[in-house]
C-alpha cells in the first residue's frame, strides 16, 4: 500500500482562489518532505524542501508567497498554492524520505487546473 | 548541482525482449546514491531499483538490473523479459547520503510492443 498519500488528486479552481494540497506520510515519519512540479512528458522540478519545525527552502526562481509550505508534524506537509491563476495549472507531486530505508516516496500527485 | 542526463526520450521494445536505458551523471563526490523511477500512466512514481556507489556489485531487482561504471559515471538499466505492464516514463536519480534531494534525469518513455 501507499506509504505517503496526497490529497487531493484533481482539484479545479477559479482564478484568484487558493488551494491546499495535503501529504501525509503514513508508515513513517518524515522530517524532510519535497515539492515537485511536472509538465506534460517534462521531469519533475523541485520546488521545495520541506521542512518539519522549521521554514521551506525554496529553489531559484520558485515563488514563496506564492507557494506557502507548512510542516507542522512529521507526518504532514501542505503546499497551499495562493491566488491561483492559469499558469499554475500543472501536477505537483509530494515526496518524503524515510531516514530507516534511506528512500524517498512519492504521493500519487495532484492535478491542478485553474480556470 | 549535480547534472542527470538520459539522453534516450524514447524507446521501444517488443514483448519479452530486453530494453536498456541509458544514464550519465556529473558528480565529484565519492559517495552517493543513484536510483531509477518508474511512472506509469497513473503517474505514481515508484521506486525500481537503488544503487549504492561504495557498492561495486550491480543491483538486481528480478527483471531490472542496472550496469554501473563509476569511473564512467555511468548507471543504465536494463528490462529483460519486458511486459506490458513495463511500459512507463522511467527516471534516473542521484543524491548525495547528506542531501536527500534528489536531481533527476529528463527521462525516457518507454514503450512495450505486443
Amino acid at each position: 500500500g501507499a506509504v505517503v498519500s496526497q490529497h487531493p488528486s484533481r482539484v479545479i479552481c477559479k482564478s484568484g482562489t487558493s488551494v491546499k494540497i495535503e501529504c501525509r506520510s503514513l508508515d513513517f515519519q518524515a522530517t524532510t518532505m519535497f515539492w515537485y512540479r511536472q509538465f506534460p512528458k517534462q521531469s519533475l522540478m523541485l520546488m521545495a524542501t520541506s521542512n518539519e519545525g522549521s521554514k521551506a527552502t525554496y529553489e531559484q526562481g520558485v515563488e514563496k508567497d506564492k507557494f506557502l509550505i507548512n510542516h507542522a508534524s512529521l507526518t504532514l506537509s501542505t503546499l497551499t498554492v495562493t491566488s491561483a491563476h492559469p499558469e499554475d495549472s500543472s501536477f505537483y507531486i509530494c515526496s518524503a524520505s524515510s531516514l530507516a530505508k534511506n528512500i524517498q516516496y512519492f504521493g500519487a500527485g495532484t492535478r491542478l487546473s485553474v480556470l | 548541482a549535480q547534472t542527470v542526463t538520459q539522453s534516450q526520450p524514447e524507446m521501444s521494445v517488443q514483448e519479452a525482449e530486453t530494453v536498456t536505458l541509458s544514464c550519465t551523471y556529473d558528480t565529484s563526490e565519492s559517495d552517493y546514491y543513484l536510483f531509477w523511477y518508474k511512472q506509469p500512466p497513473s503517474r505514481q512514481m515508484i521506486l525500481v531499483i537503488r544503487q549504492e556507489a561504495y557498492k561495486q556489485q550491480n543491483a538486481t531487482e528480478n527483471r531490472f538490473s542496472v550496469n554501473f561504471q563509476k569511473a564512467a559515471k555511468s548507471f543504465s538499466l536494463k528490462i529483460s523479459d519486458s511486459q506490458l505492464g513495463d511500459a512507463a516514463m522511467y527516471f534516473c536519480a542521484y543524491r548525495t547520503p547528506l542531501d536527500y534531494k534528489l536531481s533527476f534525469g529528463a527521462g525516457t518513455t518507454v514503450t512495450v510492443r505486443a
